[in-house]
């Protein structure tokens, strides 16, 4: 079956532009996870939806950061003020309630110049 | 909080030696232990998970992870290493309390030579 789709795959954007990362997750699955992925920091964490509750966003690094669930399928993660900081992998995941393990998408490459 | 540590960013083994990839944990409930591996360009897939029950636990590929509690350890193992298995590896805990949300190791990577 389809997997945890991710677009675009690659997003080159200038410094201060505003980008939109969008994550397609696994029907079924009520819960979706953002991680960011780079050279210094390693895999961490950036916000959890699960259900109709409210998401967990503790991870998000600054309020430049957002994310939202539509209709709880499709995320779209926003950046705003693009800052080369930003430059990272960002991987989409999702996961059944309660399951313990997450499938991933092949992730949005995200480069700012 | 959770922490995860592998202990060598950088492994290098020979075609048909063992792999051994050393991961500890930290977690003040009982852990949901996980190891993914990732292939260049591509997004991260589970090799194996514990969540309870039987502590040596069984993946794709080859590989075994035994979850030690006294340890505090989940250590990876493959008994031949095939050229298919050079990629990132990475440990990973989670608790259900967290929502299942991941905590990650700073990976490793495995070189084989022929």
């Amino acid at each position: 079956g389809a997997g945890v789709s991710q677009s675009p795959s690659n997003k080159v954007t200038e410094k201060g532009k505003d980008v939109e990362l969008r994550c397609d997750p696994i029907s079924g699955h009520t819960a979706l996870y953002w991680y960011r992925q780079s050279l210094g920091q390693g895999l961490e964490f950036l916000i959890y939806f699960q259900g109709n509750s409210a998401p967990d966003k503790s991870g998000l690094p600054s309020d430049r950061f957002s994310a939202e669930r539509t209709g709880g399928s499709v995320s779209t993660l926003t950046i705003q003020r693009t800052q080369q900081e930003d430059s990272a992998v960002y991987l989409c995941a999702s996961s059944l309630e309660g399951g313990g393990s997450s499938s991933f998408g092949s992730g949005t490459r995200l480069t700012v110049v | 909080a959770q922490s995860v540590t592998q202990l060598g960013s950088h492994v290098s083994v020979s075609e048909g030696a063992l792999v051994l990839l050393r991961c500890n944990y930290s977690s003040s409930v009982p852990p949901y232990l996980f190891w993914y591996v990732q292939y260049p360009n591509q997004g991260l897939q589970l090799l194996l998970k514990y969540t309870t029950g039987a502590t040596l636990v069984k993946g794709i590929n080859g590989f075994e992870a035994e979850f030690k509690k006294s340890e505090t350890s989940f250590h990876l193992t493959k008994p031949s290493a095939h050229m298919s298995d050079a990629a990132e590896y990475f440990c990973a805990v989670s608790d259900k309390a967290a929502g299942n949300k991941l905590t990650f190791g700073g990976g490793t990577r495995v070189l084989v030579k022929p």
